[in-house]
C-alpha cells in the first residue's frame, strides 16, 4: 500500500548549521512531495513542495530534492534559526489519490 | 488572505456521545478534506470531499463517521457515538484544483474523549 517513511525522528542542530530531513515513498508513479512546517499546538503549514517532473527546488534557506529513481526526496535547511525549530513532515500524492499520505515526522531543534 | 476556518477549538466529550466538527473552506476551493492527528503522532487522511459527495476515503473512516456540506460553506465532521481513541486532533483543509495544488489546512480542533 501506500506508504511514506521519514528519517530521522528526531534532529538537534547548531544555530547556522544545516538541517537534512530525508523521505522515502513506496509508490513509483507518485507526482507530488510537499513538506509541512508544524509549530507546537498549530496547523501544518506549507513550505516546500516539489513535483514529479523536477530534480531539485529552492526557495531561500529551504530546499528539496527528488531521486525518482531512488524513490526518495529530502529537505534540506540552511543557516538554521532559532525559528526553525518545529516539527517537519513529508508527504506524497499516489497516482490515482487526491490524498496526501504524510511521512511520521522530524522534530528539529535549533541549538542557539 | 483567506484561510479555512473551523470550529470548535477544543471540545470534551463523554464515550458514546455525537460530536459535530466544523469547517469553512476558502471560498473558492472546490476539494475539501478531514485529517486526523493523534497527539504526537503524524497527520492521518480520513476522508475526501468533492462535488457534494465522498471522493475517497481511508480505513479510519468507518460508519461512525460521517460528512456533509449542508451550505454554499460550511463542512462538517460527525462522529455518532465517540470512542476514546478518537481523541485527536481534527484539521479540515480544502484545495483549489486537485492533482497536487497546496493543501491549505486549518487550525484544528482538538476532540477530547473521556
Amino acid at each position: 500500500g501506500e506508504n511514506v517513511e521519514q528519517h530521522p525522528s528526531t534532529l538537534s542542530v547548531q544555530e547556522g548549521d544545516s538541517a537534512v530531513i530525508k523521505c522515502t515513498y513506496s509508490d513509483s508513479a507518485s507526482n507530488y512531495f510537499p513538506w509541512y512546517k508544524q509549530e507546537l499546538g498549530k496547523r501544518p503549514q506549507l513550505i516546500i513542495d516539489i513535483r514529479s517532473n523536477v530534480g531539485e527546488k529552492k526557495d531561500q534557506r529551504i530546499a528539496v530534492t527528488l531521486n525518482k529513481t531512488a524513490k526518495h526526496f529530502s529537505l534540506h535547511i540552511t543557516e538554521t534559526q532559532p525559528e526553525d525549530s518545529a516539527v517537519y513532515f513529508c508527504a506524497a500524492k499516489f497516482e490515482g489519490n487526491e490524498k496526501l499520505t504524510f511521512g511520521t515526522g522530524t522534530r528539529l531543534t535549533i541549538i542557539p | 488572505e483567506p484561510e479555512v476556518t473551523q470550529t470548535p477549538s477544543h471540545q470534551v466529550t463523554q464515550m458514546g456521545q455525537e460530536v459535530i466538527l466544523r469547517c469553512v473552506p476558502i471560498s473558492n476551493h472546490l476539494y475539501f478534506y478531514w485529517y486526523r492527528q493523534i497527539l504526537g503522532q503524524k497527520v492521518e487522511f480520513l476522508v475526501s470531499f468533492y462535488n457534494n459527495e465522498i471522493s475517497e476515503k481511508s480505513e479510519i473512516f468507518d460508519d461512525q463517521f460521517s460528512v456533509e456540506r449542508p451550505d454554499g460553506s460550511n463542512f462538517t465532521l460527525k462522529i455518532r457515538s465517540t470512542k476514546l481513541e478518537d481523541s485527536a486532533m481534527y484539521f479540515c483543509a480544502s484545495q483549489r484544483d486537485v492533482g497536487g495544488g497546496e493543501l491549505f489546512f486549518g487550525e484544528g480542533s482538538r476532540l477530547t474523549v473521556l
